[in-house]
């Protein structure tokens, strides 16, 4: 069974500032997992995965995320929020077993000027 | 095509009529799947067909929901004898492999659709 958390329904970032959202899953097997953004009205486009090898992946829109095992997390981090990073954000994680890829309830970022 | 298209993109019914949601995956993947998303909540999977397996309709809500997908193409969901709490947007994704293959999926815009 697999299954994700995300802590923080909403979370403010002044511009300029440190984002972290934060994810944690639950894999009985070896997880694969993504980070997807939405923006209003729109479908949702990947911004990182991890599969296998490096635990730090680095996306699109200077997003990066770390696999620790130990700690069953994948949080995202940005070292400076834009005003564009404003969205809906989604953890997801699948696995070598399954059918679907299990998300998160989502994170609403907001970016104060 | 270049990304996963769904149709309509938005369609307002009347309670008890059927509607019929439209998705072209991108051509070369063979899976594709089926999400709804609430107002304010996450994505609740539905519907998975691989090539030529089985569905997986593990989480299709009600025998009111039902969806066909023709080879590796088209993929049609229909809700018969729809209710207000089917309103929601409604998300089709493909991927290259299944979701066991550590391949990501590409969503489509979706279609919202509103009961009325």
């Amino acid at each position: 069974a697999q299954s994700v958390t995300q802590l923080g329904s909403h979370v403010s970032v002044s511009e300029g500032a440190l984002v972290l959202l934060r994810c944690n899953y639950s894999s009985s097997v070896p997880p694969y997992l993504f980070w997807y953004v939405q923006y209003p009205n729109q479908g949702l486009q990947l911004l990182l995965k991890y599969t296998t090898g490096a635990t730090l992946v680095k996306g699109i829109n200077g997003f990066e995320a770390e696999f620790k095992k130990s700690e069953t997390s994948f949080h995202l981090t940005k070292p400076s929020a834009h005003m564009s990073d404003a969205a809906e954000y989604f953890c997801a994680v699948s696995g070598y077993t399954g059918n679907q890829f299990y998300f998160g309830t989502g994170t609403s970022l907001t970016v104060i000027p | 095509g270049a990304g996963v298209s769904q149709s309509p993109s938005n369609k307002v019914t009347e309670k008890g009529k059927d509607v019929e949601l439209r998705c072209d995956p991108i051509s070369g993947h063979t899976a594709l799947y089926w999400y709804r998303q609430r107002l304010g909540q996450g994505l609740e999977f539905l519907i998975y067909f691989q090539g030529n397996s089985a569905p997986d309709k593990s989480g299709l809500p009600s025998d009111r929901f039902s969806a066909e997908r023709t080879g590796e193409s088209v993929s049609t969901l229909t809700i018969q004898r729809t209710q207000q709490e089917d309103s929601a947007v409604y998300l089709c994704a493909s991927s290259l492999q299944g979701a066991s293959r550590y391949t990501e999926a590409f969503f489509g815009q979706g279609t919202r659709l509103t009961v009325v």
